[in-house]
Order: structure tokens, then C-alpha cells, then sequence
């Protein structure tokens, strides 16, 4: 299934490191997700992008800089972060508009920050 | 904002029995109830929803049951199999809204 894809699916970053996750719906859906998946919160939504648009950023902190150049990709960009963050991040996206609010996840992004 | 609340947090059935799970939600104006079920380092994936003008709807072995006045629903498995075994999570979604709020999960086990 090629619905959404994540890349990288493993990462392991120090902490003064700089890196991207990156995630692409061939869906064409119109707005798209970034979830952070832990042991303490399971689904925690940290941005929407809906029409490329930020509509949402549930109090994250500024070492995650998210991005949407276009319909179909978002990245999420990584900068000094801390052992806590250690997570999986999950991308998704859904069609808006039909009211249907289905997503559809990506594999995920394991990430280790040491 | 919305809060959806699940539970049990884990739940062990032996295979062929019945595994029930429930959640609450806060927000009156929520219409849109998805579960999704996660396998062991897989990704989550809808199984199952009901929308606010129904109050049940059934697909083989799943089915899934909403309270709109007790602003609670749940999700019922009969005939559990190993390959039930996963993490379900409920959601709720306000209509036209755009931040579906998820419960805690449940890690369902089935014993053979």
C-alpha cells in the first residue's frame, strides 16, 4: 500500500543534530497530519495543514518546525531536540470537504534522540 | 476542546469470547466516531465508524454502538480470533472540523 509514505522510517539523531522527516499522500487529499505516537500520549496531534495551510499547532515546541510546500508532502523539521522526544511520528491525511474525516496513516518515523 | 476517554487500557480474552471496549467524549457537537486498530509496529487503520444519526452499526465481527444523550459509544469484537489482537483506538471529530481527538488505546490480547 502506497496511500502515504514516510521517510525515513528509522532515525537516530543527537541533540544539537538538524534533520527532516518527510511524508508524501498520493491520495490527493487535501490536508495532512503530523501525530506523535508514545508510550505516555499514543496519539498526540501536533500540526494540520489543510489547503497547505497551518490550521493547527497544538502547543508543540519550536524545535519541530513543520512544513507544506504543496498538497502532497509535509515535512517536519527537527532541531535541537531532547531525549524525551524519542517517539513515532506519524503523518496522515484526509479529504476535508466530503465531511468523512477518515485518515489514512503513514508507517511512521521512528525516531531516537540521544 | 474535545476529550475522549477509553477504556479498559488493556484487555485479555481467550479466543472465541467477546472483547468490549468504550470511550466518552466531551463535546456535545461531536457527530463522527472512527476506530482505528493498530497491529504490532504497523500503522493505525480504520476499521469501523458511526456517525451521530445512527446508533449502531455492525461489519462481521465488529460493531459499534453510540449514546449520543450519554455522550458515550463503544466497540464490540465477538468471536475473537489472535488476529484480533492489537491496539484500537476511539476518536471523536466535530462536523466539519479538522482535529480528530483520539482516546488513550486499548491493547486487546486473544489468548489462543
Amino acid at each position: 500500500e502506497t496511500g502515504v509514505t514516510q521517510t525515513p522510517r528509522h532515525l537516530v539523531m543527537g541533540m544539537t543534530n538538524k534533520k527532516s522527516l518527510k511524508c508524501e499522500q498520493h491520495l490527493g487529499h487535501n490536508a495532512m497530519y503530523w501525530y506523535k505516537q508514545s508510550a505516555k500520549k499514543p496519539l498526540e496531534l501536533m500540526f494540520v495543514y489543510s489547503l497547505e495551510e497551518r490550521v493547527e499547532n497544538n502547543s508543540v515546541p519550536s524545535r519541530f518546525s513543520p512544513e507544506c510546500p504543496n498538497s502532497s508532502h509535509l515535512f517536519l523539521h527537527l532541531h535541537t531536540l531532547q531525549p524525551e522526544d524519542s517517539a513515532l511520528y506519524l503523518c496522515a491525511s484526509s479529504q476535508q470537504d466530503t465531511g468523512d474525516g477518515e485518515l489514512f496513516f503513514g508507517e511512521g518515523s521512528r525516531l531516537t534522540v540521544l | 476542546g474535545e476529550n475522549v476517554e477509553q477504556h479498559p487500557s488493556t484487555l485479555s480474552v481467550q479466543e472465541g469470547d467477546s472483547a468490549v471496549i468504550k470511550c466518552t467524549y466531551s463535546d456535545s457537537a461531536s457527530n463522527y466516531f472512527p476506530w482505528y486498530k493498530q497491529e504490532l509496529g504497523k500503522r493505525p487503520q480504520l476499521i469501523i465508524d458511526i456517525r451521530s444519526n445512527v446508533g449502531e452499526k455492525k461489519d462481521q465481527r465488529i460493531a459499534v454502538t453510540l449514546n449520543k444523550t450519554a455522550k458515550h459509544f463503544s466497540l464490540h469484537i465477538t468471536e475473537t480470533q489472535p488476529e484480533d489482537s492489537a491496539v484500537y483506538f476511539c476518536a471523536a471529530l466535530k462536523a466539519a472540523g479538522n482535529k480528530l481527538t483520539f482516546g488513550g488505546g486499548t491493547r486487546v490480547l486473544v489468548k489462543p
